[in-house]
């Protein structure tokens, strides 16, 4: 069955580290996501890609990159991490039919100390 | 401001007894309004999409309704199971974005007891 995964599912890093978190979907969706949740606040988008070699910046894409070499993947990258991205991270993807339905992964507890 | 706020926060009931779940929205344009649902530990689970034409529609013993004249919808939960806890999400999504302007409410956290 096709799914999406994400990895690791947990991970504990220091201030100051570069951190990848990784998502693979087998669904050969064009369009990727990457949300953060935490406490107090609905899910917030940090980077999208519609396509290989497509990213853009969401509504809280400070201190994170993205890059899109294949339809599977779409890993996030913290450059330096900060204890304010502490939080969970899901991924998601969508095909290009509307309503553009998201299947969501399992998430990726990242915790900075 | 585009803004989604669900009501309430959370809910405790009895197994067996039915539940609504309340969510109002302030986006525009508007596309479609999802809900979905979030197991503890796990990603969120779509149970419904509804387009603005579309005032119901079901999903087992789930069923969403949507006013879009007054920007309200509602997840009710018929003959709740001790699975149902879990928090529920509604999703507002614009018109003119793939998917993009997705605008998520905090959720409401329901505790099925028996």
């Amino acid at each position: 069955d096709a799914e999406i995964t994400q990895s690791p599912r947990h991970k504990i890093t220091e201030t100051g580290r570069q951190v990848t978190l990784a998502c693979h979907q087998t669904w050969n969706h064009n369009n990727m996501f990457w949300y953060r949740q935490d406490l107090g606040h609905g899910l917030r988008l940090i980077h999208y890609s519609y396509g290989v070699h497509d990213t853009n910046k969401g509504e809280v894409s400070d201190g994170y990159s993205v890059s899109r070499s294949n339809t599977e993947d779409l890993p996030l990258t913290l450059e330096s991490a900060a204890s304010s991205q502490t939080s969970v991270y899901f991924c998601a993807s969508s095909d290009g039919i509307f309503p553009y339905e998201q299947y969501f992964g399992p998430g990726t507890r990242l915790t900075v100390t | 401001k585009n803004q989604v706020e669900q009501s309430p926060q959370s809910l405790i009931i009895l197994e067996g007894k039915n539940c609504t779940l309340q969510c109002n929205y302030t986006v525009s344009p508007f596309s479609n309004l999802r809900w979905y649902k979030q197991d503890t530990g796990r990603g969120p689970v779509s149970l419904t999409i509804m387009t603005f034409s579309e005032n119901t529609k079901s999903n087992g013993r789930y069923t969403a309704t949507l006013d879009a004249d007054t920007k309200q919808s509602s997840l009710h939960i018929t003959a709740s199971q001790l699975s149902d806890s879990a928090s529920y999400i509604c999703v507002v999504s614009s018109f003119d974005q793939a998917g993009t302007a997705l605008i998520f409410g905090k959720g409401t956290t329901l505790s099925v007891s028996s």
